[in-house]
């Protein structure tokens, strides 16, 4: 129930492509969910978050696309650029009660040659 | 210094020392959190303080002890670990007040390799 499942484990592309990374889960109560960027040496960084009352988010060259029906949600990456290289962790938070715990990904190593 | 901190950045132990990790945060934060971070893996949840309380632990076997001696401080007690304990050790803190998603700012973590 507190699982998380990200897909691709490792994802190469070339500049300019649209890497997409799939996240799927099944607690129902889960209703906030982020992603993370994590740089190599550095700790895991917010990049951007939706809640499952809307089905986009963009941030920049960042989108979250969710399906609450589907209990999916993907990130994109827009005109991916090398530095973008990094590993990327989708989580979920169970918001009822007290919950604070974040329900990570395994992640996905994301690579982008120039 | 700004953020969340952590020190030392790497440790290299034998199963019968006793080390111990400390994280810092700067950010007016007033809970904190431990993570354990291992190659292809979730972030697994170790400890969370709130107000320097223990507020969850999930299940960390006993090597492991946390302290939190004021809100801006947290330490991880290291004592005759196992092998499988190397990993990367992240500390964050968050906003338990206001902010109604508590976004959690991670410090860079301490590689722990137990020989």
């Amino acid at each position: 129930q507190q699982q998380v499942k990200q897909s691709p484990q490792s994802l190469i592309v070339q500049k300019g492509g649209i890497p997409i990374i799939n996240c799927a889960y099944e607690n129902t109560a889960f209703d906030y969910f982020p992603w993370y960027q994590q740089f190599p040496g550095k700790g895991p960084a917010l990049l951007i978050a939706i809640r499952p009352d809307v089905s986009e988010k963009k941030e920049g060259r960042f989108t979250i696309s969710f399906n609450k029906s589907a209990k999916q949600f993907s990130l994109h990456i827009m005109d991916s650029q090398p530095g973008d290289s990094a590993t990327y962790f989708c989580a979920a938070r169970d918001l009822s009660g007290s919950a604070r715990q974040l329900t990570f990904g395994s992640g996905t190593q994301l690579t982008v040659l120039p | 210094e700004t953020g969340v901190t952590q020190t030392p950045r790497h440790l290299v132990m034998g199963m019968t020392n006793k080390k111990s990790l400390k994280c810092e945060q700067h950010l007016g934060h007033n809970a904190m959190y431990w993570y354990k971070q291992s190659a292809k893996k979730p972030l697994e949840l170790m400890f969370v303080y709130s107000l320097e309380e223990r507020v969850e632990n999930n299940s960390v076997p006993s090597r492991f002890s946390p302290e939190c001696p004021n809100s801006s401080h947290l330490f991880l007690h290291l004592h005759t670990l196992q092998p499988e304990d190397s990993a990367l050790y992240l500390c964050a803190s968050s906003q338990e007040r206001g902010g109604l998603y508590n976004e959690q700012f991670f410090g860079p973590g301490t590689r722990l390799t137990v020989l």
